[in-house]
């Protein structure tokens, strides 16, 4: 079956950039998604990605997609202590079948 | 901004109990859906609901595992006999009806299940 794996922790220190990273299994996967979860609240959608796209950029955020090795990183550029949480990577078949999250990499700001 | 609201945070129960967890999804949206994370593990897919029936469900899903849609607001997962692995945290979200459901899917903060 699928399967989606991520590192579980990352510590970095505010102003650099943080680099989370996840492998899939499912060849067929279409969208892959990157979630944050702060202490106390849901699930957020931050980005996602097509499988026919490479790189998406929005603000602090890259997402870069290799399809070939099934690898999907998020970096978040000049890191705040804001932006510490839980970060889920999934990845769906299409935009409208279940998701399959990691486990959730929690990174964590030094200041 | 617009939230999907889960009560209880904590629910604390004796195995062999039933027991339900409410959810209000936002107000417009149509797709409904419950996810689950055992502590430690992968957030995982439990059922769709759509159209007041389900669309989809998971392996994990099964007869002891009910979904419904009381009153047109709430959406409920009802967990009959719980079990001692039912312990985890159950998230609720829930999606418009555009074409890419899952990234317009908003997710609650989640009910803490234990069972005890």
């Amino acid at each position: 079956g699928e399967d989606v794996e991520q590192s579980l922790f990352l510590s970095v220190r505010e102003g650099d950039s943080s680099v989370i990273n996840c492998t899939y299994t499912d060849s067929s996967s279409t969208y892959l998604y990157w979630y944050k979860q702060e202490p106390g609240a849901g699930l957020q959608l931050l980005t996602y990605i097509f499988s026919n796209m490479d790189m998406k950029q929005d603000q602090r955020l890259t997402v870069l997609l290799n399809k070939k090795d099934k690898h999907l990183s998020l970096r978040i550029a000049d890191t705040q202590t804001g932006d510490s949480a839980i970060y889920f990577c999934a990845e769906s078949a299409s935009g409208n079948t279940p998701l399959v999250f990691g486990k959730g990499t929690r990174l964590s700001v030094i200041a | 901004e617009p939230e999907v609201t889960q009560t209880p945070s904590h629910q604390v129960t004796q195995m062999g109990q039933e027991v339900i967890l409410r959810c209000v999804p936002i107000s417009n949206h149509l797709y409904f859906y419950w996810y689950r994370q055992i502590l430690g593990q992968k957030v995982e897919f439990l059922v769709s609901f759509y159209n007041n029936e389900i669309s989809e469900k998971s392996e994990i899903f099964d007869d002891q595992f009910s979904v419904e849609r009381p009153d047109g607001s709430n959406f409920t997962l009802k967990i009959r006999s719980t079990k001692l692995e039912d312990s985890a945290m159950y998230f609720c979200a829930s999606s418009g009806r555009g074409r890419l459901t899952n990234t317009e899917a908003f997710f609650g903060q989640g009910t803490r299940l234990t069972v005890v």
